[in-house]
């Protein structure tokens, strides 16, 4: 069974401050982890994945996310925070493995950016 | 290139109505996802197809939720009869069978009244 804790549903961060938005999961198989950013009223938009192959993944809009297996953890970094990073992100997972699409996503964790 | 296209991008409806929600996955995928959210209920994965064929229709809630993939470009999510606790955004998505990403349209908002 496989699933996936985001800690903290809401987070904020002041502009220009480091973002870290935390996220564990849980799976028997080796993992796909996906991180998603729905903006306001928008679908879910890929920011960055992880399939097995460098452990420090690079995503869109500055963002990147570390594979540590040891702490069963993936979470998503960016060294500054902007304005326009206001949104709510999703840590997903999936199992490595072909025929098997069944996704789970955490619960998100939306993030404010003050001024 | 074209994204998902979902229809409508809102719909208010009174409870006991029938709603018929649309999608265009992206061409060439083979797999197409229906997922619903709600503030409660977060994320949920209702129906995947696989070349047309469902898959695991395990999270779809109750019989009154239908969906239906007629071909490789086309695909519809049916509510009869609706009720307000189907109020919620539902978002469809495709995949490419040798990839593991999902691409998700921008979301069909649900108000049922």
């Amino acid at each position: 069974a496989q699933s996936v804790t985001q800690l903290g549903s809401h987070v904020s961060v002041s502009e220009g401050a480091l973002v870290l938005l935390r996220c564990n999961y849980s799976s028997s198989v080796p993992p796909y982890l996906f991180w998603y950013v729905q903006y306001p009223n928008q679908g879910l938009q890929l920011l960055l994945k992880y399939t097995s192959a460098a452990t420090l993944v690079k995503g869109i809009n500055g963002f990147e996310a570390e594979f540590k297996k040891s702490e069963t953890s993936f979470h998503l970094t960016k060294p500054s925070a902007h304005m326009s990073d206001a949104a709510e992100y999703f840590c997903a997972v999936s199992p490595a493995s072909s025929g098997t699409y069944k996704y789970i996503f955490g619960t998100g964790t939306r993030l404010k950016v003050l001024a | 290139d074209a994204g998902v296209i979902q229809s409508p991008r809102h719909e208010v409806t009174e409870m006991g109505q029938e709603v018929t929600l649309r999608c265009k996955p992206i061409s060439g995928h083979d797999y197409l996802f229906w997922y619903r959210q709600t503030m409660m209920r977060g994320l949920e994965l209702l129906i995947y197809f696989n070349n047309n064929v469902p898959i695991d229709d395990s999270g779809m809630p109750e019989d009154r939720f239908s969906a239906k993939m007629p071909n490789a470009s086309f695909s519809t999510l049916k509510i009869q009869p609706s009720e307000p606790r189907d109020s919620a955004v539902y978002f469809c998505a495709s995949s490419f069978s040798s990839g593991n990403t999902i691409y998700f349209g921008e979301g069909s908002w649900l108000t049922v009244v």
